[in-house]
């Protein structure tokens, strides 16, 4: 079966650190590169990072550049979102998705269920 | 705010057509290929169309999609209930080295 699942979610305060994770399976997971797109309530899609299939390129929404980090590690099948100095506006559910370009940023075949992200003090 | 430009709403009643529109620019649209996502609620976001007219299989031909300079069109025939959704269009900006959304256009079936 192939999916990606997201886990990592929690409530946390602002300034406060969280580690997404988003983990791929039923593929060859190092041939695709990965999104990360989130969704604030009652809100639309908001795009956050890109990182290549091969980990050495990553591209990042203005809203969070210099704040969050992604990252991937090919022995286990997963790619990470470090966010740092979250605020409030950072709340949302969090979406992974897989892109078969490798020529670079291209479209989001397939999505994860998502992990809820709730900064609030 | 979202750098694609598409309306609120659009409803029809079963079986009708309807069209959704997707407003870009050169650096976006006119440069890259767009793709579309329907967002049912409580369900991930799903791919129906990319490279502009592409379908992935699965997805009925009753969707289609089109693009012109940097406008693109998602059409869909013989309306369902089941096509009650939100819909995405998105694309990669090339000036702003990010991938681009639009607003959503909510789709009702009357």
């Amino acid at each position: 079966q192939v999916e990606l699942v997201e886990s990592g979610g929690d409530v946390v305060q602002p300034g406060r650190s969280l580690r997404l994770s988003c983990t791929g399976s039923g593929f060859t997971f190092s041939d695709f590169a990965i999104h990360w797109v989130r969704q604030a309530p009652g809100k639309g899609l908001e795009w956050v990072a890109f990182i290549s299939y091969a980990g050495g390129i990553q591209y990042y929404a203005d809203s969070v550049k210099g704040r969050f980090l992604i990252s991937r590690d090919k022995s286990k099948n997963t790619v990470y979102l470090q966010m740092n100095s979250l605020r409030p506006e950072d709340t949302g559910v969090y979406s992974c998705a897989r892109d078969p370009r490798f020529a670079g940023p291209g479209y989001l075949l397939q999505w994860g269920q998502g992990t809820l992200v709730t900064v609030s003090s | 705010q979202p750098v694609l430009t598409q309306p609120p709403s659009v409803s029809a009643a079963p079986g009708q057509k309807v069209t959704l529109s997707c407003s870009g620019s050169s650096s976006n649209i006119g440069r890259n290929a767009l793709s579309w996502y329907q967002h049912l609620p409580g369900a991930a976001p799903k791919l129906i169309i990319f490279d502009n007219t592409e379908r992935p299989s699965g997805i009925p031909d009753r969707f289609s999609g089109s693009k012109s300079a940097t406008s693109a069109t998602l059409g869909i025939t013989g309306l369902q209930t089941g096509d009650e959704a939100d819909y995405y269009c998105g694309a990669w900006d090339s000036s702003l080295n990010a991938f681009v959304f639009g607003s959503g256009t909510k789709v009702t079936v009357l």
